[in-house]
């Protein structure tokens, strides 16, 4: 198994407060990425990291920040955590030659009240 | 742009039935292809992969081929057992990644 951890696995948060989830890898694979899955909607991207402070957006970027300050760490930031953003979010990661293949981390299953 | 469609489910057989999971995607270029499963409670895992047409991948008893004339990638089985029981997800790698919805599967005893 790809060495990926996400923390925390389990969080809850009120509405209108700010949440980090963080995404850890020990495969020094140059791509990352954040997802979010939520019943009828599958999987969903929301950013994305190609390297060291490099980062873009994906589909439903609106609302999140990321930041990845070491190779082997990828932040994801609610800055005002609100209902809608009630999900399980998935951390996956890359290599930088083709196929590539994603490797997913366990999922943070993150409920706003 | 590029997409993937996969039969809906929930799909619910006995325990050493056939499997088909049916996969067709939309590219614009010459994608890579992937089944992915996924237990309760866990991330998605790597189950098989195809790079360029006519090519199989197999892993665990299961098997898909790249199948550029028809667009497809199905994936089969051919006996299932309850620890097969899961959501599986096609997706396929162009520019970008692009998964299917998930098809659940429930294989009863």
């Amino acid at each position: 198994d790809a060495g990926i951890t996400q923390s925390p696995r389990h969080k809850v948060t009120e509405t209108g407060t700010p949440v980090t989830l963080r995404c850890h890898q020990t495969e020094n694979h140059r791509y990352m990425y954040w997802y979010r899955q939520d019943p009828g909607h599958g999987l969903r991207l929301i950013h994305y990291s190609y390297g060291v402070k490099d980062t873009d957006k994906g589909e439903v970027s609106d609302g999140y920040s990321v930041s990845r300050s070491k190779t082997e760490d990828f932040l994801l930031t609610l800055e005002s955590a609100t209902s809608s953003q009630t999900s399980v979010y998935f951390c996956a990661i890359s290599e930088s030659t083709g196929p590539y293949e994603q490797y997913f981390g366990p999922g943070t299953r993150l409920t706003v009240t | 742009g590029d997409s993937v469609t996969q039969m809906e489910g929930p799909v619910t057989l006995s325990e050493e039935a056939f499997l088909t999971i049916n996969c067709t995607y939309t590219a614009t270029g010459y994608p890579s292809l992937f089944w992915y499963v996924q237990y309760p409670g866990e991330g998605l895992q790597l189950l098989l992969k195809a790079t360029k047409a006519d090519d199989k991948g197999s892993n665990k008893g299961f098997e898909a081929t790249y199948r550029k004339e028809t667009t497809s990638f199905h994936l089969e089985k051919g006996s299932v057992q309850v620890s097969d029981s899961a959501v599986y997800f096609c997706a396929l790698r162009d520019n970008d990644m692009r998964f299917g919805a998930g098809t659940r599967l429930t294989v009863k005893p």
